[in-house]
């Protein structure tokens, strides 16, 4: 089946450094990348939209200059967190839909747990 | 506005049957997903239902009903290692995923 590596799975940072995520398709192309960020016991939160070649479609309330999104080929997108505060720590996990699947096709990375000190 | 309702947690004893249900209220509707979701893993893909009617798989089986608005997982034999959050996610018409906030089940023995 579909297969969505992320790294890392869990990073520590210092306030005020900047982080950056990766999520690969490893056995399908994924046109489009799904980044969420989930907070302890609260549902997954979609942050931005990132379809390989173009901009990223942000989610409102989300900074697009904190959370800088790249998708430059079809299988690697990455989320970069930029000047990261406390406030930023959470779980983010990506998604891809592999459209050879149809509507079943969505499959999750393994999830990053940002913690910043 | 769009809203994905389901219980924040419910407890059942091992071997027993549950039932998780979800309503929803979207614009527009292309399916419905159950997810399942360990603490501190990603989710995992359960079922997607698009027509009415119950979809079965081993001990897991979704039912849907689009005029209701209305979805449930019933998860069969339960054993220790169903103790998780189980997710329900709509497919809105521009085919972005509605998120619930989960419910946490607690499976005792």
């Amino acid at each position: 089946g579909a297969v969505v590596s992320q790294h890392p799975s869990r990073v520590i940072c210092k306030s005020g450094t900047s982080v950056k995520i990766e999520c690969r398709s490893l056995d399908f192309q994924a046109t489009t990348m799904f980044w969420y960020r989930q907070f302890p016991k609260k549902s997954l939160m979609l942050m931005a939209t990132s379809n390989e070649g173009s901009k990223a479609t942000y989610e409102q309330g989300v900074e697009k200059d904190k959370f800088l999104i790249n998708h430059a080929s079809l299988t690697l997108s990455t989320l970069t967190v930029t000047s990261a505060h406390p406030e930023d720590s959470s779980f983010y996990i990506c998604s891809a839909r592999d459209l050879g699947q149809g509507d079943y096709g969505y499959t999750f990375g393994s999830g990053t747990r940002l913690t910043v000190v | 506005g769009q809203n994905i309702d389901q219980p924040t947690e419910m407890t059942a004893t091992e071997g027993a049957i549950v039932q998780i249900n979800c309503t929803y209220q979207t614009s527009g509707f292309n399916g419905l997903f159950w997810y399942q979701q360990h603490a501190g893993e990603a989710p995992t893909f359960l079922s997607y239902n698009v027509l009415d009617g119950l979809e079965e798989k081993g001990r897991f089986s979704s039912f849907l009903s689009r005029s209701k608005g209305y979805s449930y997982l019933l998860l069969k034999e339960l054993q220790m290692k169903d103790s998780a959050s189980y997710l329900c996610a709509v497919m809105d018409s521009n085919y972005q995923l509605i998120w619930g906030a989960g419910t946490k089940l607690i499976i005792k023995p």
